[in-house]
């Protein structure tokens, strides 16, 4: 089964809008932390936001915020004021286990995300 | 902070050639870097944990004798792609954490090397 499961290959949103990118995951861990990553078509991996399994509050990064519904296990980053220089692939990823426990990252298949005038 | 510097960025080879590439963490200490390989428009996918010191980690699936990986100091990790082929071509791209013992930690990547084997 996906760990990681971002169910949209692509989005268009105009300029200035709200986005939202959707990522659900799957894990029995009661301790792990949900990551996204923005990936300009340069290949560089941008970290934006972070959420743990423990965090009461969504968390935010400016123009980043993350809708975390731990019930229905999803991490939906929502990106406001959408800019041209948002257009990027997008990936949703999750880190199992106990701090210094493996650190291992699980990504998703990502969301390529294009932003219009 | 937590600069993580990748070199080369790009590379052509013939085919049978063996081609090395390096992680550098600039402003932290990894005891732990992760190597990874992304195929156009798709995922990452884990390859090896990295681990300062001692033997690398391999994920199932992944050819140890083929991708050789040498972390020799808490700074520098490399990965050897021995005898390359064609099928090797890809993009590989490392990362690392500054501090593993915190959970909210992430991980901060290097960008890339574009591996083209002809």
């Amino acid at each position: 089964a996906q760990k990681i499961t971002q169910t949209q290959p692509g989005m268009f949103v105009q300029e200035k809008e709200a986005v939202t990118l959707d990522c659900t995951y799957d894990t029995s861990d009661q301790s792990y932390g949900l990551f996204w990553y923005k990936q300009p078509s340069s290949g560089e991996m941008i970290f934006l936001i972070y959420q743990g399994s423990y965090d009461e509050q969504n968390a935010t990064e400016g123009r980043y915020s993350l809708n975390f519904q731990k019930a229905r296990k999803s991490a939906n980053l929502v990106i406001s004021a959408s800019q041209l220089g948002d257009s990027a692939m997008y990936f949703c990823a999750m880190r199992e286990g106990v701090p210094g426990g493996g650190n291992k990252l699980t990504f998703g298949t990502g969301t390529q995300l294009k932003v219009e005038l | 902070g937590a600069v993580v510097s990748q070199h080369p960025s790009r590379v052509i080879c013939k085919s049978g050639t063996s081609v090395k590439i390096e992680c550098r963490s600039l402003d932290f200490q990894a005891t732990t870097m992760f190597w990874y390989r992304q195929f156009p428009k798709k995922s990452l996918m884990l390859m090896a944990t990295s681990n300062e010191g001692s033997k690398a980690t391999y994920e199932q699936g992944v050819e140890k004798d083929k991708f050789l990986i040498n972390h020799a100091s808490l700074t520098l990790s490399t990965l050897t792609v021995t005898s390359a082929h064609p099928e090797d071509s890809s993009f590989y791209i490392c990362s690392a954490i500054p501090d593993p013992t915190h959970s909210n930690q992430p991980q901060h990547f290097g960008d890339g090397t574009r591996l083209s084997i002809l």
